[in-house]
């Protein structure tokens, strides 16, 4: 168990329609980062929070927006769906490995758009 | 170019043998670390190892062992006495700079563990 948990695991919805995909990070963990897993772009970074401020950010589209909360659980909100968005979205924390840290995934909230 | 580079789609290996999974990996910063994630068809991404760019020493962990070869630029995933539980996609990932984990994924390759 990597104690990140997702929210919701599977969710299906229309183009155009917008939605919040949920994520509480480890206990303790500041840190916060969204990838997105598709067929076509693979796995790729989106957004980063700490702390609740944005740290760092990939390729995420102007649809897309994301924030951390006070008590360090974050959300993506995606908007004007479009099919292309249907992907496997995760959310990561960092955690400590031999002196260095590494990312530890939530299980993934699968979108599907139609 | 690419950074991440894993020219593998998929392989089959026997169980019980060793198999290695190919990645190479493209960039100018000294500082960087290299990642290897098991994705089951369950699809949940399960962190395997770690190797930093400064470290002298191949990481190993259980019966993975990433064998880093810095100036070819590759970061080879070993994986001894294969099981049949390790059949799954298998991702090389990059961090550029000493901090933050903002990792560039390869393409993947298909491990796939025959009886």
């Amino acid at each position: 168990d990597s104690g990140v948990t997702q929210t919701p695991k599977h969710l299906i919805t229309a183009t155009g329609q917008r939605v919040t995909l949920r994520c509480s990070p480890r206990s303790g963990d500041l840190s916060v980062y969204w990838y997105q897993q598709s067929l076509d772009q693979g796995l790729q970074f989106l957004i980063q929070y700490y702390n609740g401020e944005e740290r760092a950010k990939g390729n995420i589209l102007e649809r897309f927006s994301a924030q951390q909360f006070p008590d360090l659980h974050s959300e993506l909100n995606l908007s004007s769906l479009e099919l292309g968005d249907s992907a496997l979205y995760f959310c990561a924390s960092s955690v400590p490995w031999g002196g260095a840290n590494v990312l530890t995934f939530g299980a993934g909230s699968r979108l599907t758009v139609l | 170019a690419q950074k991440i580079t894993q020219t593998q789609p998929g392989m089959f290996v026997q169980e019980k043998e060793a198999v290695t999974l190919d990645c190479t990996y493209d960039t100018s910063d000294p500082s960087y670390g290299l990642f290897w994630y098991k994705q089951p068809s369950s699809g949940e991404m399960i962190f395997l190892i770690y190797q930093g760019s400064y470290d002298q020493q191949n990481a190993t962990e259980g019966r993975y062992s990433l064998n880093f070869q810095k100036a070819r630029k590759s970061a080879n995933l070993v994986i001894s006495a294969s099981q049949l539980g390790d059949s799954a996609m298998y991702f090389c990932a990059m961090r550029e700079g000493p901090a933050g984990n903002m990792l560039t994924f390869g393409g993947g390759t298909r491990l796939m563990v025959k009886p």
